[in-house]
């Protein structure tokens, strides 16, 4: 299974967008990388999920260098609920019963 | 709605002791998962199953049974509870393993 990197924390200022990058140097041909949101006391939202370039919904956008050894989530103009730990992934997206793997995350405040 | 459901948002109980904990989702998922989170070492994948009376391990399998007699329900066991089990367990579901995974909102048990 691909490891994943991420930052232990960041701080960002409301409405400014932010970017948490994730590192996954040895990810493989078939592995999708899927983010999850997780707020205190809940368990854990996911959030988007992209095989390579880029990939937008209503929440987030999804960056993947074409190389795919790092991806970025990028939120943009952050209010004060977004702050949680966002978790990056890397898994097999198929119908067999390969497992993911969830890494430490980073802790992201948002400061008003 | 999505739903997964827990048995327990708290659970207290004695070292030695047989612990369940049972996980319900009613979306007709294939595969279900039981993590375990704790401070600094994110979420750790204990089982998981991908099928009816089918289950596979986990990175932390040690000192956890589980069980899946119906599609809906998966039981974690904790056959002889010790103190270092306290912690917050929780319960997943999802069509497959590598794509979008539904969380229950977990149990925290300590383990006195």
């Amino acid at each position: 299974l691909a490891k994943t990197t991420q930052p232990i924390s960041m701080d960002s200022y409301e409405g400014q967008e932010v970017n948490i990058t994730c590192s996954h140097n040895n990810i493989a041909t078939n592995d999708y990388i899927t983010w999850y949101q997780q707020f205190p006391s809940q368990g854990p939202r996911f959030i988007i999920q992209g095989y390579k370039t880029k990939v937008t919904n209503e929440v987030a956008s999804l960056f993947i260098p074409a190389d795919r050894k790092s991806s970025t989530l990028s939120l943009p103009r952050v209010s004060l609920s977004d702050t949680a730990v966002y978790y990056c992934l890397v898994g097999v997206y198929s119908g067999g019963y390969q497992k993911v793997t969830f890494g430490t995350g980073t802790k992201l405040q948002v400061i008003p | 709605d999505v739903k997964v459901t827990q048995s327990s948002r708290y659970l207290v109980k004695r070292t030695g002791e047989k612990v369940f904990l049972e996980c319900v989702q009613d979306m007709d998922h294939e595969n279900m998962f039981w993590y375990r989170q704790d401070p600094g070492l994110g979420l750790r994948l204990i089982y998981f199953s991908y099928d009816v009376k089918m289950k596979e391990k986990g990175d932390i399998p040690e000192g956890y049974s589980v069980s899946r007699e119906k599609k809906e329900r998966f039981s974690l066991i904790l056959e002889s509870a010790s103190t270092n089990q306290t912690s917050m367990y929780l319960c997943a579901s999802s069509l497959s393993p590598g794509i979008e995974q539904y969380f229950g909102p977990g149990t925290r048990l300590t383990v006195t």
